[in-house]
């Protein structure tokens, strides 16, 4: 089955405390993108990557890392994670051709205390 | 970038046609216009998107004015599990203004309700 994965799901983790929220795709996607979701702030976009070696700035980047050493998985890095980084985060994945539609994971919810 | 301008809610009942607009005044001649939907609980996911013409899909009609700075998302017939936001994007055929076409905005959506 196409899909995106991403893992964990959940995470309650504390200031400070360095973490990664992985994302995999299994349709051979060139690109691939992170979001996070705010009450009131709708979508918005961390970072996204239109290759392996490839990556460059979103909306709201600030406090995030990313690499792209394999086509299929694009790891989003909090080194040291704040409240303000409490958000709901959707990873997704498209060709590269910018008319073809995004597939999006299934959302990671992100509780920093 | 080029952004997108939504209401914020709408209502609808069900079985009845609803129209969901989307302004994009300051549109490209390359940009894209996607719409994607989420429903509650999930990821989002895409509906439809066209360049020019109007479009249509089993999901929904795509409705593009003439000088492009406006579009408008038609469900025939809606149903309860069209309850969502739904969000309206512009997407750049390609690089340009030192904006790249992978760098995507998508707004507040319009969170649609739909009555039985």
């Amino acid at each position: 089955e196409a899909q995106v994965t991403q893992n964990p799901r959940y995470l309650i983790t504390v200031t400070g405390k360095k973490l990664t929220v992985t994302c995999s795709q299994n349709m051979n996607h060139e690109y691939m993108s992170w979001y996070r979701q705010d009450p009131g702030l709708g979508l918005r976009q961390i970072y996204y990557s239109m290759n392996v070696e490839v990556t460059d700035k979103g909306d709201v980047p600030e406090g995030y890392k990313v690499s792209r050493k394999e086509k299929r998985n694009f790891p989003l890095i909090l080194e040291s994670p704040s409240p303000n980084q409490t958000s709901l985060y959707f990873c997704a994945s498209s060709p590269i051709s910018p008319i073809r539609e995004q597939f999006f994971g299934p959302g990671t919810r992100l509780t920093v205390l | 970038d080029a952004k997108t301008t939504q209401p914020n809610s709408m209502e609808s009942n069900e079985e009845e046609p609803v129209h969901l607009p989307c302004n994009h005044s300051t549109i490209s001649g390359t940009d894209y216009i996607h719409w994607y939907r989420q429903l509650p609980s999930q990821g989002p996911e895409y509906v439809i998107h066209g360049l020019t013409s109007n479009v249509n899909n089993r999901m929904a009609s795509l409705a593009i004015a003439e000088d492009r700075k406006s579009s408008t998302l038609i469900l025939h017939r809606a149903t309860l599990r069209d309850a969502a936001v739904y969000y309206c994007i512009l997407r750049a055929l390609f690089n340009a203004g030192g904006t790249s076409y992978g760098k995507l905005t998508f707004g507040q959506g319009t969170i649609l309700t739909v009555h039985p």
